[in-house]
């Protein structure tokens, strides 16, 4: 069974550094990586995503992720913080059974 | 266009009770799927719906259950509800069935379950 973890729960930046938020998958077979974004009373929102090719992805709002198959991995980077950045960041991935599977999410807090 | 929209926004139930969630999808999606998402945990796939069959369930009793409509919007039912059951339900939906195919959410209904 496919599993992601995230390694922190909460991440606190200053506005301005950079923000790198962690995320591992377990599988078998590479699967399709996601990550998402969630404000405050709100559903989430697609960052960017990793299907199949360049292994740098480029999302909104200035983030960007690699995908490194031989660490299993599949990390969140934005090189300078804002303070509107600060929010809860989910990684997923979804495999050949439907749906998505999550991480437990880190909470991103931006120091001004 | 309208993103997927959800009703209730809030719901407060007492154990024991029944509870029907809506979600209408994003025009032209025929996909809908459903997560449970518990405070401090990332949501937990319930179910995925597409073309009115079930296509995907995940590990969830059968208190749970859903359908979809021929207009493509879904209810999902808890019955005999628990204090458990309390969380955000989060429905998603996408023009297909694919592992890559973007899931589009919409804001959750808000369940406390008293």
């Amino acid at each position: 069974a496919q599993s992601v973890t995230q390694l922190g729960s909460h991440v606190s930046v200053s506005e301005g550094a950079l923000v790198l938020l962690r995320c591992n998958y377990s599988s078998s077979v590479p699967p399709y990586l996601f990550w998402y974004v969630q404000y405050p009373n709100q559903g989430l929102q697609l960052l960017l995503k990793y299907t199949t090719g360049a292994t740098l992805v480029k999302g909104i709002n200035g983030f960007e992720a690699e995908f490194k198959k031989s660490e299993t991995s599949f990390h969140l980077t934005k090189p300078s913080a804002h303070m509107s950045d600060a929010a809860e960041y989910f990684c997923a991935a979804g495999g050949s059974n439907y749906k998505l599977t999550f991480g437990k999410g880190t909470l991103l807090t931006v120091n001004p | 266009d309208a993103g997927v929209t959800q009703s209730p926004t809030h719901l407060i139930k007492t154990r024991g009770q029944h509870v029907t969630l809506r979600c209408s999808p994003i025009s032209g999606h025929k996909s809908v799927s459903w997560y449970q998402q518990v405070l401090g945990q990332g949501p937990q796939f319930i179910f995925q719906y597409y073309e009115k069959e079930e296509r995907g369930r995940g590990n969830f009793p059968d208190r749970f259950s859903a359908r979809q409509f021929p207009n493509y919007s879904s209810e999902l039912n808890v019955n005999a509800l628990l204090l458990g059951d309390s969380a955000l339900y989060l429905c998603a939906s996408s023009s297909g069935t694919a592992e890559y195919n973007e899931q589009f959410f919409g804001p959750g209904t808000r369940l406390t379950v008293l």
